[in-house]
């Protein structure tokens, strides 16, 4: 099962800033935080990954509290085509993975981007 | 920007025919993988493939499905008697991973089964 806890849907404006929520609250030490997003139907597409540090790419930011429970998305100017289901997933660290390098989906949230 | 393909994007077979879901991955990638997606469920994990070999499967992946590397660059899925509990979107993935890099999956677009 996996191991996050995400709500279901959401709701943004278009051009604001959508921060979708994660709980990870038995996250390991060895454990990333990856985000993906599924857009109606097309492959899940990969949005950001961190351990402990705050990241940032162009497509968006992540945000990890210190204690590693929880983390936050965040699109910083949120489009009609962010619309999709965003997926919240915990993978263990390469160097301890061995075989297990698969990724455990759970349900997400379907965030709408309204004009 | 490399990406994974996949085709056929659509496949329609009849209940006990033989099925094989084709991939190109990443190409300096070393990980595969096979996930499916019935309809309004969430995405699972069939297998994952290093080395030639299967590293890693779920019991979803029983005796009727198989993957090969038949060549330096594709990787298939076969189903070999289809059911009508098959149909659903087969999404293939590949990932760099070397050693202890923490490499994202990335994932084609898919290819829609149908068994009727």
């Amino acid at each position: 099962d996996a191991k996050t806890t995400q709500p279901p849907s959401m709701d943004c404006a278009e051009g604001r800033a959508a921060n979708l929520p994660c709980n990870h609250s038995t996250i390991s030490g060895n454990e990333y935080v990856y985000w993906y997003r599924q857009i109606h139907s097309q492959g899940p597409q990969y949005i950001i990954h961190g351990l402990k540090n705050n990241e940032t790419n162009e497509m968006a930011s992540l945000i990890i509290t210190e204690d590693r429970k929880s983390s936050t998305l965040i699109l910083p100017h949120a489009t009609l085509r962010d619309t999709a289901v965003y997926y919240c997933i915990v993978r263990v660290a390469a160097r301890y993975a061995g075989n297990n390098r698969k990724l455990i989906w759970g349900l997400g949230t379907s965030l709408a981007v309204n004009p | 920007e490399p990406e994974v393909t996949q085709t056929p994007s659509h496949q329609v077979t009849q209940m006990g025919q033989e099925v094989i879901l084709r991939c190109v991955p990443i190409s300096n990638h070393l990980y595969f993988y096979w996930y499916r997606q019935i309809l309004g469920q969430k995405v699972e994990f069939l297998v994952s493939f290093y080395n030639n070999e299967i590293s890693e499967k779920s019991e979803i992946f029983d005796d009727q499905f198989s993957v090969e590397r038949p060549d330096g660059s594709n990787f298939t899925l076969k189903i070999r008697s289809t059911k009508l509990e098959d149909s659903a979107m087969y999404f293939c993935a590949s990932s760099a991973d070397r050693g202890r890099e923490n490499s994202p999956l990335h994932f084609g677009n898919g290819t829609r089964l149908t068994v009727t």
